[in-house]
């Protein structure tokens, strides 16, 4: 256990569902991400709050939606995406970005299948 | 660039023997680095790192080393388990206020009994 708990698992929806991924950490972090794994390419970094807000975008597609009540809790809404989305989805938290050592710990991931 | 799955550099070695995994970093301003390792079906997991002003860390059966001079850091594994396989991820930390991480390329371990 990492202190970081993803659910779903898996999923699998259509282009025209609407779904939400949910990440809940346990560690009193302040800092939450979302990455985007896929089979040919390095950890893509998505999103990052800090203390709720959001602190980057990383150029996502307006179909990604975050969303971050507060500072244990993140959630990803989807909605028409495409196949090419179809990935492993981490979430990571850190203790928080004031320089200095930042370590992220992650989830074991929602894997993403778009049909 | 390569992540898990398809068409990752892969090193094998013999259970009991140890393992080297070397990581290209590019930014000379990164200030931190860390090593993750992910099992199959799971997160990455942090393992150890080392700030800039250091040249070697160890922990527990892990060491890492980095070289400024030419932007390289490695991940030394003290008798290799079949435990131990997994894909490794250097990470670096390249300064800033976000204290965001850049994952390099992956290398898949294989650990063979």
């Amino acid at each position: 256990e990492t202190g970081v708990t993803q659910t779903p698992r898996h999923l699998v929806m259509g282009m025209t569902n609407k779904k939400s991924l949910k990440c809940e950490q346990h560690l009193g972090h302040n800092a939450m991400y979302w990455y985007k794994q896929s089979a040919k390419k390095p950890l893509e970094l998505m999103f990052v709050y800090n203390f709720k807000e959001q602190t980057e975008n990383n150029s996502v597609p307006s179909r990604f939606s975050p969303e971050c009540p507060n500072s244990s809790h993140l959630f990803l809404h989807l909605h028409t995406l495409q196949p090419e989305d179809s990935a492993l989805y981490l979430c990571a938290s850190s203790p928080g970005a004031s320089g200095g050592v930042n370590i992220q710990y992650f989830g074991a991931g929602t894997r993403l299948s778009v049909l | 660039g390569e992540s898990v799955g398809l068409h990752l550099p892969t090193l094998s070695v013999q259970e009991g023997d140890n393992s080297i995994i070397n990581c290209a970093y590019s930014n000379s301003a990164s200030d931190y680095f860390i090593w993750y390792k992910q099992e199959s079906g799971k997160g990455p997991q942090f393992i150890i790192d080392i700030r800039s002003n250091m040249d070697k860390r160890q922990g527990q059966r892990v060491t890492v080393l980095l070289n400024k001079t030419v932007k390289h850091l490695s991940l030394q594994i003290a008798a290799t388990q079949p435990g131990d396989s997994a894909v490794y991820f250097c990470a670096e930390n390249r300064g800033g206020s976000q204290g965001n991480l850049i994952f390099g390329k992956g290398t898949k371990l294989s650990v063979k009994p």
